[in-house]
């Protein structure tokens, strides 16, 4: 039972312009939700959070947004630079008093110069 | 500051076998996080330890074990090895217990369960 789904794999950009990363879940517990970015041979790396509360959540160069009645969210990075390029997740927390994170399968961003 | 640290890196086993993987935590987190990373997939919570006591809990069976030190590192244990066990184990310790409090994630051992 897959609760949270990013259904791209992969995901092309030009240097640039705009790069959108989507996300679905199923689980109307989950309460806030997050972004990781992973490197190859690192772990993964927060980017940017948001509370169900709220529908978007901007820092930076990095745009999350929250449609609750879709259960849907997605991640915009403006302007996209190749340093970018990395596998993203999205996760959810089920507001638990512990720190259980489900996460997608991840999305592969490739950012060309 | 030192970040997360793991060891070993990599890690080859045979089915049936025990392995015991070890994460530092970050200087001053409190609690750590264990995943299991499957190929392709993303990282699915093993538990939690807070003040040297299993937390929470995700949907792995109890041959999956761990534990937390005074100086808050942990251990992961996993006995009677299965093929499927065969991941990337990431930690992640943080200062205090929920998902909203930033996790910080070391860079993950390597298992291969032959």
């Amino acid at each position: 039972d897959q609760q949270v789904k990013q259904n791209s794999p992969s995901l092309s950009v030009q240097e640039g312009r705009i790069s959108i990363l989507n996300c679905d879940y199923t689980n109307s517990m989950f309460d806030y939700f997050l972004w990781y970015k992973k490197y190859p041979a690192e772990g993964p790396t927060f980017l940017i959070s948001i509370s169900s509360i709220k529908d978007k959540n901007e820092d930076g160069r990095f745009t999350v947004f929250l449609n609750k009645s879709a259960k849907h969210l997605s991640l915009h990075i403006v302007p996209s630079q190749p340093g970018d390029s990395a596998v993203y997740f999205c996760a959810a927390d089920d507001g638990t008093s512990y720190g259980k994170l489900t996460f997608g399968q991840g999305t592969i961003l490739t950012v060309h110069p | 500051e030192t970040g997360v640290t793991q060891s070993p890196t990599h890690l080859i086993k045979t089915r049936g076998q025990q392995v015991t993987l070890r994460c530092s935590s970050q200087s001053g987190h409190n609690t750590v996080s264990w995943y299991q990373q499957a190929l392709g997939q993303g990282p699915q919570f093993i538990f939690q330890y807070y003040r040297e006591e299993e937390n929470g809990r995700g949907n792995f069976p109890p041959r999956f074990s761990g534990l937390q030190f005074p100086n808050y590192s942990s251990e992961l244990n996993v006995n009677a090895l299965e093929l499927d066990d065969s991941a990337l184990y990431l930690c992640a310790s943080s200062i205090g217990t929920r998902a909203f409090n930033e996790q910080f994630f070391g860079p993950g051992t390597r298992l291969t369960v032959l």
